[in-house]
């Protein structure tokens, strides 16, 4: 156990749709990532806050947005779904954004749109 | 942008050595870090290197060159346990971690 917490741990929803998956950082913790990871891409960096701000972006979509609140927990939102969007979508976090801070990862929230 | 290079399947047996080997081009570079993957589940850390040299803990140890931006796992005494996906991740700018796509490692008996 990580003490990453992500939920839900499964969601299906239909395209067109909207989601939100929120993650709870280790105790601790003020930077949070999330990742994208589908069978035919690994793992893909999407976003990165630290303490409540945006620090570093990647390949996130215009449809995707998220934020961190002030008690660091982080929601991750994703709407007009596409069938291509079923993933799984993991948080990380670590203590800072040093150099040598590992990342912790949740277990991941599986996603499939139909 | 960065590039990161992995085979991505090795196969070995139990008891065995094995080396997974990763090249990566990154524009900015804090460290590189190893996770170990088994399906569905999150990645787990293994390793981080940011001077050139080799990092032992336990029956697992990394190696990086910068000049070559090379890094090796290796995974000694194998067991059953270790089939699994392990990812070579270089560290850019603000943290942010580039993942490889992954070696599948199978340890058969």
């Amino acid at each position: 156990d990580s003490g990453v917490t992500q939920t839900p741990k499964h969601l299906i929803t239909a395209t067109g749709q909207r989601v939100t998956l929120r993650c709870s950082p280790r105790s601790g913790d003020l930077s949070v990532y999330w990742y994208q990871q589908s069978l035919d891409q690994g793992l893909q960096f999407l976003i990165q806050y630290y303490n409540g701000e945006e620090r570093a972006k990647g390949n996130i979509l215009e449809r995707f947005s998220a934020q961190q609140f002030p008690d660091l927990h982080s929601e991750l939102n994703l709407s007009s779904l596409e069938l291509g969007d079923s993933a799984l979508y993991f948080c990380a976090s670590s203590l800072t954004s040093g150099r040598g801070d590992e990342q912790f990862f949740g277990p991941g929230t599986r996603l499939t749109v139909l | 942008g960065q590039n990161i290079d992995q085979p991505t399947e090795m196969t070995a047996t139990e008891g065995a050595i094995v080396q997974i080997n990763c090249t990566y081009q990154t524009s900015g570079f804090n460290g590189l870090f190893w996770y170990q993957q088994h399906a569905g589940e999150a990645p787990t850390f293994l390793s981080y290197n940011v001077l050139d040299g080799l990092e032992e803990k336990g029956r697992f140890s990394s190696f990086l060159s910068r000049s070559k931006g090379y890094s090796y796992l290796l995974l000694k005494e194998l067991q059953m346990k270790d089939s699994a996906s392990y990812l070579c991740a270089p560290k850019g700018r603000y943290s942010t971690l580039t993942f490889g796509k992954g070696t599948m490692l199978l340890v058969s008996p």
